[in-house]
């Protein structure tokens, strides 16, 4: 069964810029698994911020941004905020885009 | 503008089944979308359930296919999740979502219901 390993938390100062990464137990993340981030926040449904690796919603504040680095997919938020404060998902699809499969989730602390 | 809306009991005895359904406006379930149903425990991460295309084909969680069934119901504009033999673990946060092809060769889960909470108790 395939795991996707995210950071389980990170810390970034206001202003500053964090990466967090998604990773695959079968191997390199390429664009064929499409990868997807969504960002929750206390007692809210999961938003999604970024599809397909780097596309980004009408709603997606500029400071986020998506790409595939060593293998993983990655998501970028510049600038960051206080609101920014969430937890962070990703999802890979993999078999053909037939099956999704949420990595651990990285809790996102702005302090 | 699109809105996704779960329904059903909120809570369900063990080794029964939970049954829950997502009704969509703003949007056809004929289109060329496809509809899933995700999960969230209390406390814990998200876990993909599975999809259905509006022509009934279906993919499945492979830890949970033995138990699953997906449904689309044209009529209504809506889609069902049955997940049988129920336990404790079963207890989460329900979510059905689209999951939008709009541009040629993206996935993108980009509407979320709000969520119902459906307990695993006798």
């Amino acid at each position: 069964q395939t795991v996707v390993t995210q950071e389980p938390s990170l810390t970034v100062s206001p202003g500053g810029t964090v990466t967090l990464t998604c990773a695959s137990s079968t191997g390199a993340v390429t664009s064929g698994f499409y990868p997807n981030w969504f960002q929750q926040k206390p007692g809210q449904a999961p938003r999604s911020l970024i599809h397909s690796t780097d596309y980004k919603h009408s709603w997606t504040p500029a400071r986020f941004s998506g790409s595939l680095l060593g293998g993983k997919a990655v998501l970028t938020l510049s600038d960051v905020r206080p609101e920014d404060e969430a937890d962070y998902y990703c999802l890979l699809y993999l078999g053909g885009a037939q099956l999704g499969v949420f990595g651990g989730g990285t809790k996102l602390t702005v302090l | 503008q699109v809105h996704l809306e779960e329904s059903g009991p909120g809570l369900v005895k063990p080794s029964g089944a939970l049954s829950l359904t997502c009704g969509v406006s703003g949007a056809s379930i004929n289109s060329p979308n496809w509809w899933t149903w995700v999960r969230q425990p209390p406390g814990q991460g998200l876990e993909w359930i599975g999809e259905i295309y509006h022509s009934g084909s279906t993919n499945y969680n492979p830890s949970l296919e033995s138990r699953v069934t997906i449904s689309v119901d044209k009529s209504k504009n809506q889609f069902s999740l049955n997940l049988r033999s129920v336990t404790a673990a079963d207890t989460a946060v329900y979510y059905c979502a689209r999951v939008s092809h709009d541009i040629a060769a993206t996935i993108a889960l980009d509407q979320w219901g709000q969520g119902t909470l459906v307990t695993v108790s006798s």
